[in-house]
């Protein structure tokens, strides 16, 4: 079993729609868990990372974390054609572990 | 402006050619990393460093060397460059650990022929 999971796409939604992104993982000991986004050509960019289970919001954007599934969740509300990119889940057991990345979705959202 | 700066973007050479690619942050970031990402294989780190003289060896090292002689420098080193290390590679920095977020590069593209 791979030891995070995601499902590569390409995910297409219409404007304005609720977008949920995910991933599943095996390692029961990680602790840290973050989004990226990434654009053709680009490194990916951090959107936001949360410690343990929860949920953070950030703007349009809210993570959810569920340890007892070890299943993580990103959401985009109001999704806007600029949000086509792809999201990179990662994860780690420590603070200063090394990250292990979930392979990418890629998000279309049509105009 | 915060960033971590790659050279170069693009890159063609030739198999066993040494090469040299520079990462620079200017964030006074203890972390830096370098990775490679491959279609199918997602994200892999290469190597890490936790601070200046302090490296280890992440997923895939082999091939590959790096230095930290000063913060603010990571450069990634291929002795003698092969096919397989075609790839897109980012460097990386954080300044809190890995775990609260790394800061990319835009990446340098490499074809080794």
């Amino acid at each position: 079993q791979k030891e995070v999971e995601q499902d590569p796409g390409p995910l297409s939604v219409p404007e304005g729609a609720i977008v949920s992104l995910n991933c599943t993982y095996s390692n029961s000991a990680f602790q840290y868990f973050m989004w990226y986004r990434q654009y053709s050509r680009k490194g990916p960019e951090l959107l936001m990372y949360t410690y343990s289970s929860g949920n953070k919001e950030d703007g349009r954007f809210t993570a959810q974390v569920d340890k007892s599934s070890k299943y993580i969740s990103l959401f985009i509300r109001d999704s806007q054609p600029s949000d086509s990119a792809t999201y990179l889940c990662a994860m780690s057991e420590r603070g200063d572990d090394k990250i292990i990345f979930g392979k990418g979705t890629r998000l279309h959202i049509l105009p | 402006e915060a960033q971590v700066t790659q050279n170069p973007r693009y890159l063609i050479t030739v198999t066993g050619k040494k090469l040299t690619v520079t990462c620079s942050q200017n964030m006074n970031h203890e972390y830096m990393s370098w990775y490679r990402q491959d279609p199918g294989l997602g994200l892999r780190q290469i190597y890490y460093s936790m601070n200046v003289e302090v490296t280890d060896k992440g997923d895939v090292p082999e091939g590959y060397k790096v230095s930290r002689k000063e913060k603010r420098n990571f450069p990634l080193i291929l002795e003698s460059p092969s096919p397989n290390q075609t790839s897109l590679y980012f460097c990386a920095s954080s300044f809190r650990g890995a775990s609260h977020g790394y800061t990319f590069g835009s990446g340098t593209r490499l074809t080794v022929v």
